[in-house]
């Protein structure tokens, strides 16, 4: 799959816990985004990062934080979870800065 | 502050039907705007963009400053449009991306 590639799919943990979701952005693109989509917020846009760089931060809260590597992937860890953290975390990948935005399948965070 | 609206929730449609999802923003200078669909068991693509003015799948959606909106039409509603859309801004200032919370749009047979 030459597409965006998340892992873990899914992920359960408990409260307190620091969890890491992966993003491997399509080959080639060197920008890469982070969004959580929960039922009662739908899609909000955490962070993105371009060439391994911070480009743009979103409404991400301070207990999270991400990195883009000099592969190009990026992590996004979760830490002190709570149960409010529960959502679907998307990741997404472009080319250049404002180009469209390929999305990965997400990883599904439940919290305990 | 930026932001997104999309009133409707849901919005269903009879096939054949015109259809027009409504999106409306708030922003200070000039906005570059996207609709994005997800269909069922699929991911997050986007639809269109405002400054390709494209017609994707039959679609098309004009931005309006003056009414700072961004609906997104389509004459004849088919069944495969079944599916979530959700508009987005990007700012041109900072680069933020502000999705609204989407609209299932549901095509009745």
């Amino acid at each position: 799959d030459s597409g965006v590639t998340q892992t873990p799919k899914h992920l359960i943990t408990a409260t307190g816990q620091r969890v890491t979701l992966r993003c491997s952005p399509r080959s080639g693109d060197l920008s890469v985004y982070w969004y959580q989509q929960s039922l009662d917020q739908g899609l909000q846009f955490l962070i993105q990062y371009y060439n391994g760089e911070e480009r743009a931060k979103g409404n991400i809260l301070e207990r999270f934080s991400a990195q883009q590597f000099p592969d190009l992937h990026s992590e996004l860890n979760l830490s002190s979870l709570e149960l409010g953290d529960s959502a679907l975390y998307f990741c997404a990948s472009s080319v250049r800065l404002a180009d469209e935005q390929f999305f990965g399948p997400g990883t599904r965070l439940t919290v305990l | 502050a930026q932001r997104v609206t999309q009133p409707e929730k849901l919005l269903s449609v009879f096939k054949g039907a015109p259809v027009e999802l409504k999106c409306n923003y708030s922003y200070s200078g000039s906005p570059e705007l996207f609709w994005y669909v997800q269909y069922s068991r699929q991911r997050l693509q986007l639809l269109l963009r405002h400054i390709s003015r494209e017609s994707i799948k039959g679609f098309t959606a004009d931005l309006n400053k003056g009414e700072t909106s961004f609906h997104l039409k389509k004459p004849f509603a088919q069944e495969e449009d079944s599916a979530m859309y959700y508009c987005a801004l990007k700012s041109g200032r900072d680069d933020k991306i502000i999705f609204g919370k989407g609209t299932r749009l549901h095509i009745l047979p």
